[in-house]
């Protein structure tokens, strides 16, 4: 059964505006991860966040994570056209179980 | 470093054909992945060896697909006989460690299977 599911399906930006997503889950979790997928490319590892922090930075990327509403959120600051990909929360429960959802696909308009 | 390789890219075939799918991981990823997506749906999880061992094939949808890794090195997943279903793009993915241990996966570019 799906695990992860992100929100919105679609996003539409302009260059240099911030771009916001964002994941539910259904089970506790260990960590959770996201992933970015250029198309026709696989998917990269972008950023984790263990289930007992709150909030992670990386460069452009701001991940929070809220287990009592088991949600996470991820900000993209300053888009750019590179930016444009889709992005995917994976969760991660138990030793090895990754569970990805249906992704986010982000769209930056020069 | 290399990647994850995955073989072929594309593969075409008609229903009622067998295709086998390989790929090859990070060297020394005890771990090794298979997960499909259809077209604007999730990400699937398939199955996840440790080495040479099954961990969990329960993503996997029905005994037409078998999926072996030899010697714990590189994996194959072969479809007998195929279905209309069975179209989408297959990733794999390796860890070194598993999930507990927050290890992040990593994918090749996908097989994508077209089963006309």
């Amino acid at each position: 059964s799906q695990q992860g599911e992100e929100d919105p399906q679609a996003l539409s930006i302009q260059e240099g505006e911030n771009a916001t997503m964002n994941c539910s889950y259904k089970t506790s979790i260990n960590n959770l991860q996201w992933y970015r997928q250029n198309s026709g490319r696989g998917l990269v590892h972008l950023i984790l966040i263990r289930s007992n922090e709150r909030e992670k930075h990386s460069g452009r990327l701001r991940v929070t994570l809220d287990t009592s509403k088991k949600s996470s959120s991820l900000l993209i600051t300053a888009s750019r056209a590179a930016d444009t990909a889709s992005y995917f929360c994976a969760t991660v429960s138990g030793t090895y179980k990754y569970i990805f959802g249906t992704g986010t696909r982000l769209k930056v308009l020069a | 470093e290399a990647g994850v390789t995955q073989f072929p890219s594309h593969s075409v075939i008609e229903k009622g054909q067998t295709v086998t799918l390989r790929c090859d991981p990070i060297s020394g990823h005890d771990n090794l992945y298979w997960y499909r997506r259809v077209m604007g749906k999730e990400i699937k999880f398939l199955l996840h060896f440790v080495k040479e061992s099954k961990q969990d094939e329960s993503g996997m949808p029905n005994n037409r697909f078998l999926a072996e890794r030899t010697g714990g090195t590189y994996s194959t997943l072969k479809v007998q006989p195929a279905e209309l279903e069975d179209s989408g793009v297959y990733f794999c993915a390796s860890s070194q460690y598993g999930g507990s241990v927050h290890s992040p996966l990593h994918f090749g570019n996908g097989t994508r299977l077209t089963v006309t």
